[in-house]
């Protein structure tokens, strides 16, 4: 139990075009999801946080304009990256939080975003 | 502001070995500790989650320990198999709601060789 799925893998863009990034919890309802941006090498930077029916809060210095964040429904999140650029080729990783194992957190698999 | 610092960051052991990652964070006050493994490439896999209120967790070759007061939590591996080898991560979680962050450490590298 507890799996978080993410569509697609790996996605390769051009600039100026626009990127949707699913996330869904599979097997439980996600009260809240994450969305996390990690560089080579690093950790993980939380973007934002999103609870279902509500407007995610993002981070300090995170363009909320840019990174459209929509947690529709208890099972699904997407991230849209709008107008992409070069310097928003990174990984993106989502994660889950709700279900019997609320305490837990779960993470996707990631989606490796390229912008040409 | 919580900081959570792993040690070390690179660790390259033979089979077999047991072994102790480290995990240090500057606030006590969390509502818990969780470790993940990271294969290069990929998402985190949870591999143990510690509650404030208990002192450690095992699953299999692996134990996770917490000291809230001291602010630290070790991950044991125990007889280390080179399909162990990857980035392992603990982060803590302040508060109990929704909005409850984790912060992350920066990871310790595992490599095992056959």
């Amino acid at each position: 139990g507890a799996v978080v799925s993410q569509h697609p893998s790996w996605v390769i863009c051009k600039s100026g075009t626009s990127v949707k990034i699913e996330c869904r919890s599979l097997d439980f309802q996600a009260t809240t999801m994450f969305w996390y941006r990690q560089f080579p090498k690093q950790s993980l930077m939380l973007m934002a946080t999103s609870n279902e029916g509500s407007k995610a809060t993002y981070e300090q210095g995170v363009e909320k304009d840019k990174f459209l964040i929509n947690h529709a429904s208890l099972t699904l999140s997407t991230l849209t990256v709008t107008s992409a650029h070069p310097e928003d080729s990174s990984f993106y990783i989502c994660s889950a939080r709700g279900g019997a194992r609320y305490n837990e957190q779960f993470f996707g698999p990631g989606t490796r975003l390229t912008v040409l | 502001k919580q900081e959570v610092t792993q040690i070390p960051a690179a660790l390259s052991v033979p089979e077999g070995e047991n072994l102790v990652l480290n995990c240090s964070f500057t606030d006590s006050a969390i509502y818990n500790l969780q470790w993940f493994r990271q294969d290069p490439g990929k998402g985190l896999t949870s591999l143990l989650l510690i509650q404030s209120s208990q002192r450690e967790q095992t699953s299999g070759r692996l134990n996770a320990s917490l000291d809230k007061s001291s602010g630290r939590s070790t991950l044991y591996i125990a007889a280390s198999q080179p399909g162990d080898s990857a980035t392992y991560l603990c982060a803590v979680r302040r508060n109990y709601n929704q909005g409850g962050k984790l912060i992350f450490g920066q990871g310790t590298e595992l490599s095992v060789k056959p």
